[in-house]
């Protein structure tokens, strides 16, 4: 069945280095989502992509849907103790397929 | 309104129990689902309810049981439950789950489940 992956798993940054996440799908992906849980919260949906190679920006946030829309990421510059949480990609493989969320990647700050 | 609520916030039952989650959206959306939250785990997909009908059973044990009264509202009805049942239910809802455009997730603060 489809899968989504994410790497790292975990990262612990000082506070305005940068931080990237990496997800992966094992089939190709019609869009795609991502959502911030902060810690003790529910999942935020920050942004979709649908189109392939396309970049959207969110002030520090980039994010990017790979050419072959298996893959996508999230960067993050300069971070802040603000960006603390998990950070969840979220992909479907139609409209006619369930949406499947990525494993997480869950972000620590040192001030 | 972008809210989507849901109570109790927190929940402690028996196993012989029988107990209600609900949620609640005013968004006009016309899909809303049930997840199920572990500890440092994403989100798992329950139950799917479009345009008020059950669209996707995650094949769920039938001591979870679904129900959508009407457009905004979205109930979980829980009996005999098992100590590994214990977890964050969360609620969501979409304008629409069948077009990928408009499947954007709006979440719940979750209703945190103990199963004693």
């Amino acid at each position: 069945g489809q899968q989504v992956m994410q790497i790292p798993q975990y990262q612990h940054v000082q506070e305005g280095e940068d931080f990237t996440t990496y997800c992966n799908s094992s089939t190709t992906l019609s869009n795609i989502q991502w959502y911030k849980q902060r810690p003790g919260g529910h999942p935020v949906f920050l942004i979709q992509l649908v189109k392939s190679g396309e970049v959207k920006k969110q002030k520090r946030l980039t994010f990017q849907f790979g050419e072959a829309k298996k893959n996508s990421s999230l960067h993050i510059t300069a971070t802040q103790t603000t960006d603390v949480g998990t950070y969840f990609c979220a992909g479907r493989r139609s409209s006619a397929s369930k949406i499947i969320f990525g494993s997480g990647t869950r972000l620590s700050i040192r001030p | 309104d972008t809210e989507v609520t849901q109570t109790p916030k927190h929940l402690v039952m028996g196993m012989t129990n029988k107990k209600s989650l609900k949620c609640e959206q005013h968004m006009g959306h016309r899909a809303m689902y049930w997840y199920k939250q572990k500890a440092k785990k994403p989100p798992e997909l329950m139950f799917v309810y479009s345009y008020e009908k059950l669209s996707i059973n995650e094949s769920v044990p039938s001591r979870f049981s679904p129900e959508c009264p009407n457009s905004s509202l979205l109930n979980l009805h829980l009996h005999a439950l098992q100590p590994e049942d214990s977890a964050l239910y969360l609620c969501a809802s979409s304008q629409d789950h069948w077009q990928t455009s408009t499947d954007t997730q709006y979440f719940g603060p979750g209703t945190r489940l103990t199963v004693l």
